[in-house]
């Protein structure tokens, strides 16, 4: 059975840092690009970062760049998302996904974890 | 980046009935290569991860009930519920995976 398990949410200040984690199982982790999504109140859901198998390639929105920073760890079947100089508007639900097909970086999204939220306030 | 638009926001159903959602893209998603539109549907349901409902605009994904089905091709694309259960209630995207990926603001489906 594949699994995606988020973690590393919580509350941080404006400014602030924090490093979310996404344990994976079920699956060959290394065969896929894997991505980040977040879900805002505002604006359903967003499409953050994706990083190919070998983590040689990385792809961020817009609004994320040079701010966050995709990462993965084959040997330990693990996607981290590191995030620096939060604002209030990256508050959200994060969900880290798997991309539907090995070895392809366009394709849909087919398995998804229950996400970890991430509140940015003061 | 390519910017996609759903209609309605929100869509009140009766049971057994038709639901449709439309979603636009502002330029083509098909691929003439291997013809072949870029264009995924999801449900989200409140606590739960996003589902992937359809790819390609309207391959069904494993285990997703026949009364679920895409259509649509370039720049319009349709998702529809032929016979509304209430399990069916949440907010649907479509989401297009041809260039850095980009989701609809999403559709709230409720029963009538």
């Amino acid at each position: 059975e594949v699994q995606l398990v988020e973690s590393g949410g919580g509350l941080v200040h404006p400014g602030g840092s924090l490093r979310l984690s996404c344990a994976t199982s079920g699956f060959i982790f290394s065969d896929y690009w894997m991505n980040w999504v977040r879900r805002t109140p505002g604006k359903g859901l967003e499409w953050v970062a994706k990083i190919k198998q070998d983590g040689s390639d990385k792809y961020y929105v817009d609004s994320v760049k040079g701010r966050f920073t995709i990462s993965r760890d084959n040997a330990k079947n693990s996607l981290y998302l590191q995030m620096d100089s939060l604002r209030a508007d990256d508050t959200a639900v994060y969900y880290c996904a798997k991309t539907s097909e090995v070895k392809q970086r366009y394709r849909a999204l087919d398995m998804w974890g229950q996400g970890t939220m991430v509140i940015v306030s003061s | 980046d390519i910017v996609m638009t759903q209609s309605p926001d929100s869509l009140a159903v009766s049971l057994g009935e038709r639901a449709t959602i439309n979603c636009k893209s502002n330029q083509s998603v098909f691929y003439s290569s291997n013809k072949k539109d870029y264009l995924g549907w999801y449900q989200h349901k409140p606590g739960q991860p996003p589902k992937l409902l359809i790819y390609w605009a309207s391959t069904r994904e494993s285990g997703v009930p026949d009364r679920f089905s895409g259509s649509g091709s370039g720049t319009d694309f349709t998702l529809t519920i032929s016979s509304l259960q209430a399990e069916d209630v949440a907010v649907y995207y479509c989401q297009q995976y041809y260039s850095i990926p980009t989701f609809g603001q999403g559709t709230r489906l409720e029963i009538k």
